[in-house]
Formats: structure tokens, C-alpha cells, sequence
């Protein structure tokens, strides 16, 4: 079954860190572009970060940049995003995606991530 | 706030047509042929419906068109059907270093 499935969101105080996990099945998702959007409480879908196929581009919003990291592990089929020096507005609903030329073809069911004293 | 500008809310009864807009800007909607959208009903993943301005993936009904005219792209759904009853937003991809910009979402309801 082609599917993603993302864990690793939780409460987290801010300044705080968090490692987002994404387990891809039934594709190999290093040929694909893979893609991290996050949909804040009562807002829109924001994009955070890419990651090409094969690794070559790491691509990030510039409200993130510096502070997230988006890695992979092909052995595991799964994609990861670091999130460090986290702010009450990165509090959100984590989505990863499989992107196909700018569209979100593949989406997981998403991963909350609380940032809150 | 969303980059590009959607309705926040749209109705209609069962069998009728609605469309719903989104407005960018001549750096994404205006520029770009990779306008996408999005289905989601709540507590579910989001489901691509559109993809580049106005082709439906495999599987997806053809009550759902799309086009766009300079900056505004726009999703029809013909024959309204209950099930059609989620939230709707569209992306564009941009002349600037953000990847993929995405509308507000629409919350269809089916009367």
C-alpha cells in the first residue's frame, strides 16, 4: 500500500527541539521529491521544506531556515525533519508529501507539534 | 495569513454547481502553470483533485474542473454531492524561494 505515515510530534516547551519522522511504504521515496508542510491551528497549509530526489537540493522557508533540518535515511525508507530552537509559531500540524512538480501528490495523515511553556 | 486569497466559506444543494476562487499574484498564480487542489475532509489527509491548473488525477470525478485567468485560478464542482462536503485550497509554486505557496482553504458545505 503506497502510503506515508509521520510520528514524532508531541508538546514541547519553546527553544525546545524535535525530530519529525515520515516512513514511507510501498514507493521508494528517494526518487521523488519529498516535501514537509505544516498547517498551523485556524490557517492556511505552509510550506516548510524539500528535499530532491537524490538528495542534491535542500530547500526551506525562510521562516525556518537555520533553525530545521530535513535529512533522510534510504535504508529506512523515511524522511526526517529536525526542528530546533522551536517558537510558539511553529505550532502546528506536520504534514510530509510526496511532491511531483510543485503538486503534493502523496500526503500522510500528519503529526501534531505543540510549542507551549 | 495565506499568500494566495480564497473564500472562506462556500454552500449549495445537492446537484447544484459552485466555484471557488483563489487569487495570487503575477510571482505565483500568474506566472506559474503548477497550480494545484486539494481535497480535505476533516481529520483526514488532503487529496490532490487538481494538478497543473486543470488536470484531474486518475480516479478523480469529472465534476471537478479548473482553470485560471491572470491571477486567479478557480475549482468547479458540478452535481453536488454530499460527500463533496470538506475543505478545498489551492497552491501555486513561485518566482521566490518559497517552494510552493498555498490559499487559505475553503470550507464547502452541502446544504
Amino acid at each position: 500500500q503506497v502510503q506515508l505515515v509521520e510520528s514524532g510530534g508531541g508538546l514541547v516547551k519553546p527553544g525546545g527541539s524535535l525530530r519529525l519522522s515520515c516512513a514511507a511504504s510501498g514507493f521508494t521515496f528517494s526518487n521523488y521529491y519529498m516535501t514537509w508542510i505544516r498547517q498551523s491551528p485556524g490557517q492556511g497549509m505552509e510550506w516548510v521544506s524539500s528535499i530532491s530526489n537524490g538528495a542534491d537540493k535542500y530547500l526551506y522557508a525562510d521562516s525556518v531556515r537555520g533553525r530545521f533540518t530535513t535529512s533522510w535515511d534510504n535504508a529506512k525508507n523515511s524522511l526526517y525533519l529536525q526542528m530546533n530552537s522551536l517558537r510558539a509559531e511553529d505550532t502546528a500540524v506536520y504534514y510530509c508529501a510526496r511532491e511531483s512538480w510543485y503538486t503534493m501528490e502523496l500526503w500522510g495523515q500528519g503529526t501534531t507539534v505543540t510549542i507551549s511553556s | 495569513q495565506s499568500a494566495l486569497t480564497q473564500p472562506a466559506s462556500v454552500s449549495g444543494s445537492p446537484g447544484q454547481s459552485i466555484t471557488i476562487s483563489c487569487t495570487g499574484s503575477s510571482s505565483d498564480i500568474g506566472y506559474s502553470k503548477y497550480v494545484s487542489w486539494y481535497q480535505q475532509h476533516p481529520g483526514r489527509a488532503p487529496k490532490v483533485i487538481i494538478f497543473e491548473v486543470s488536470n484531474r488525477p486518475s480516479g478523480v470525478s469529472n465534476r471537478f474542473s479548473a482553470f485560471k485567468s491572470g491571477n486567479t485560478a478557480s475549482l468547479t464542482i458540478s452535481g453536488l454531492q454530499a460527500e463533496d462536503e470538506a475543505d478545498y485550497f489551492c497552491s501555486s509554486s513561485t518566482t521566490t524561494s518559497t517552494q510552493v505557496t498555498f490559499g487559505g482553504g475553503t470550507k464547502l458545505t452541502v446544504l
